[in-house]
């Protein structure tokens, strides 16, 4: 398996609070991305990395923050929390552009 | 940008075939096609880049027609275990962002 671990895998929050998700792998692997999966939408991205600090919006990117100061670390943050962003977020990796994804475990967060 | 994935949803009894379809409005660099059990993560089945090749794995095949941007993924003599959410992600030429379609729930019955 792929040494890609997310943290926390579940979280509840209130509405308004900042939370931030955690990316770690150890494969030293270039593209890192985030998505959120929710019922009838399958998964969307959310932002992505191809290197440290170089970073890029996906297709549902407001609301959302990212980070990438050391290979290994993605974070996505959220700034001020909402009902919205009640989801189960995924994690991937990818060595390069004809390379296929590992994913994270997932977490689960629900904002109240 | 999400490529679009059809059916949504489709159950089988053992041993029956399906072709789960996608489709894409931009120019890809490549296909990928993963299957995703409820309550985990997705996992990797394969990957179709740019030259129509088309791929297997055990009785679960693929193809990529790049003129028309579309990827179907064929499941042959389905069995229980290929009961899941199959997700196609694509890279559109000259990107690194891989998209993910809406998924096709595959549910195969005895």
């Amino acid at each position: 398996d792929a040494g890609i671990t997310q943290s926390p895998r579940h979280k509840v929050t209130e509405t308004g609070t900042p939370v931030t998700l955690r990316c770690h792998q150890t494969e030293n692997h270039r593209y890192m991305y985030w998505y959120r999966q929710d019922p009838g939408h399958g998964l969307r991205l959310i932002h992505y990395s191809y290197g440290v600090k170089d970073t890029d919006k996906g297709e549902v990117s407001d609301g959302y923050s990212v980070s990438r100061s050391k290979t290994e670390d993605f974070l996505l943050t959220l700034e001020s929390a909402t009902s919205s962003q009640t989801s189960v977020y995924f994690c991937a990796i990818r060595v390069q552009g004809d390379t296929e994804a590992f994913f994270g475990q997932g977490t689960r967060l629900t904002v109240v | 940008q999400q490529p679009v994935q059809s059916p949504q949803a489709v159950i089988l009894r053992e041993g029956e075939d399906a072709v789960i379809n996608c489709s894409s409005s931009k120019a890809l660099y490549s296909v990928h096609w993963y299957r995703q059990k409820h309550g985990e993560a997705p996992v990797f089945l394969m990957i179709l880049l740019k030259g129509g090749e088309q791929k297997g794995h055990e009785k679960i095949s693929a193809s990529f027609n790049e003129k028309k941007q579309q990827s179907s993924l064929y499941l042959t003599a389905s069995q229980l275990s290929y009961s899941g959410t199959y997700f196609c992600g694509t890279v559109a030429t000259g990107a690194n962002n891989l998209f993910f379609g809406t998924g096709t729930r595959l549910t195969v019955i005895p």
